[in-house]
C-alpha cells in the first residue's frame, strides 16, 4: 500500500507571496491532518479534515488555510508569506480520525526568503 | 491545558547501552499514545500505540510502556542506526493531536 505523498518536496518564495502544498493519505483514509515543524516549537498541529470537513483547527492565524477534496487528497495553502512560515510542513493521515494510528507523508520543506 | 513535555531533549549513548525515554503528559482525557521516529529531514515514522495505563508494546530493541500520567520508551542494546529523534504524541477526545519536541537520541559505536 502507497505511504501518503505530499508534493512538492521542497519550496523557496519570496516574503508576501502565497504558496499551495498538496498532501495524498494512504488509500482508504478519510482524515487528513496538517503540522507545522520548526526546530524551536517542534510539531504544530495545523487543522484537521474529514469527508471535506474542517474538523479541529490549531492556534494558526487565517492565512493559514485547506481543505479536502472528494478523494481525500488534502491542500494547505499560505498567503501573504512571512520570514516565520520556513518551516517542515508535514501531512498525516488516518482511517477515520477516531483513536487511529496517523501515518505521516516525508513532508514540504519551505523557505521564505 | 493539554501538554506533552519529553525528556532528555537529548540523550548519547554508547551502542549497546540501555536507556529510557520519558514522556509525560496532561491532557483532558487520553484516547491513545503514540511513538515515533523521525530521521532528520524525513517523516515521522509511527512506532507504537498505547491506549490505556499498563499497556506495553515491544518492537525489536525498543519497548513503550504506558501508565496514567507518563510514557517510557525502552531502548535496549541499542545500535547506530537507532539514532534519531524520538516523538510522542498524544491524542485528545475530540481527535486533536499534541506533540513533544522530541528527544534526539544518538548511539555512538
Amino acid at each position: 500500500k502507497a505511504g501518503v505523498t505530499q508534493t512538492p518536496r521542497y519550496l523557496i518564495k519570496t516574503r508576501g507571496q502565497q504558496v499551495t502544498l498538496s498532501c495524498s493519505p494512504i488509500s482508504g483514509h478519510r482524515s487528513v491532518s496538517w503540522y507545522q515543524q520548526t526546530p524551536g516549537q517542534g510539531l504544530q498541529f495545523l487543522f484537521e479534515y474529514f469527508s471535506e470537513t474542517q474538523r479541529n483547527k490549531g492556534n494558526f492565524p487565517g492565512r493559514f488555510s485547506g481543505r479536502q477534496f472528494s478523494n481525500s487528497r488534502s491542500e494547505m495553502n499560505v498567503s501573504t508569506l512571512e520570514l516565520g512560515d520556513s518551516a517542515l510542513y508535514l501531512c498525516a493521515s488516518s482511517l477515520s480520525g477516531g483513536p487511529d494510528t496517523q501515518y505521516f507523508g516525508p513532508g514540504t520543506r519551505l523557505t521564505v526568503l | 491545558e493539554d501538554q506533552v513535555t519529553q525528556s532528555p531533549e537529548a540523550l548519547r549513548l554508547q551502542e549497546g547501552e540501555s536507556s529510557s525515554l520519558n514522556c509525560s503528559y496532561t491532557v483532558s482525557g487520553l484516547r491513545g499514545l503514540f511513538w515515533y521516529r523521525q530521521d532528520p529531514g524525513k517523516g515521522p515514522e509511527f512506532l507504537f500505540t498505547l491506549y490505556s495505563a499498563g499497556e506495553e508494546k515491544e518492537k525489536e530493541r525498543l519497548k513503550a510502556t504506558l501508565t496514567k500520567k507518563e510514557s517510557f520508551l525502552h531502548i535496549t542494546a541499542p545500535k547506530p542506526e537507532d539514532s534519531a529523534t524520538y516523538l510522542c504524541a498524544v491524542q485528545v477526545p475530540g481527535n486533536q493531536f499534541y506533540f513533544g519536541t522530541g528527544t534526539s537520541l544518538t548511539v555512538i559505536p
